[in-house]
């Protein structure tokens, strides 16, 4: 079983539409979470960190924990071509380290 | 959040030559970390460079072939060594800053785009 688990996608959304972004991870004892966007070319570039069970809002982004479910997810409202990427879940390993799921390709289209 | 560069930013190099990628970051981070992004794959993470120290290295990556060093809070190099083509990747560099509250998150520099013919 991977650490860190996404669907690879890829997910394609209208604009204006809601896009939902899902990630599992296999270490219980996960205290911290995050999710990285990442343009073609580009390097990660962080959009939100979440440390508790429930919701974190940050503009048109919602990030959702569930530690019992282990379970992190991403929501982009309003999505805009600019959205377009590929997103990567990120779990803290007991070492400081970070884990990376394998990324999910998003396509909004006008 | 840290201004975190990386030299080179690409480079094309031949089998069996070495290559030392550096990373500078502006302002003192407690940690420095090394990753590779293979082609259309996610990020893997090489070594942890600990500062005055040897790096601690992950399952599969060996000092003689990816030697790191950290003098300081604000510098690490990542030497590449006898390079084959399977190399060829993007290498990249990620700092925790040491700022209130936010000392879990790591910030990723620019990249280094690698190719070994």
């Amino acid at each position: 079983q991977k650490e860190v688990e996404q669907n690879s996608g890829p997910l394609s959304v209208p604009e204006g539409a809601i896009a939902s972004l899902n990630c599992t991870y296999s270490d219980r004892g996960s205290q911290s979470f995050f999710w990285y966007r990442q343009y073609s070319g580009k390097s990660p570039e962080l959009i939100m960190s979440i440390y508790s069970n429930g919701d974190k809002e940050d503009g048109r982004f919602t990030a959702q924990l569930n530690k019992a479910s282990q379970y992190v997810s991403l929501l982009i409202r309003d999505s805009q071509p600019s959205d377009s990427a590929t997103y990567l879940c990120a779990v803290k390993g007991p070492n400081n380290d970070m884990r990376f799921g394998a990324g999910t390709r998003l396509t909004v289209k006008p | 959040s840290a201004v975190i560069s990386q030299k080179p930013s690409r480079d094309i190099c031949q089998r069996g030559t070495s290559l030392t990628i550096q990373c500078q970051v502006d302002s003192q981070v407690t940690m420095m970390f090394w990753y590779r992004q293979q082609p259309g794959q996610s990020l893997t993470l090489i070594a942890t460079a600990n500062q005055g120290s040897e790096a601690t290295y992950e399952s599969g990556f060996v000092i003689d072939k990816f030697p790191i060093s950290r003098p300081n809070l604000t510098f690490s190099t990542l030497t590449v060594s006898n390079m084959s083509p399977e190399d060829s990747s993007i290498y990249l560099c990620s700092v925790c800053p040491i700022l209130a509250g936010d000392t879990d998150t790591q910030y990723f520099g620019p990249g280094t785009r690698l190719t070994v013919l």
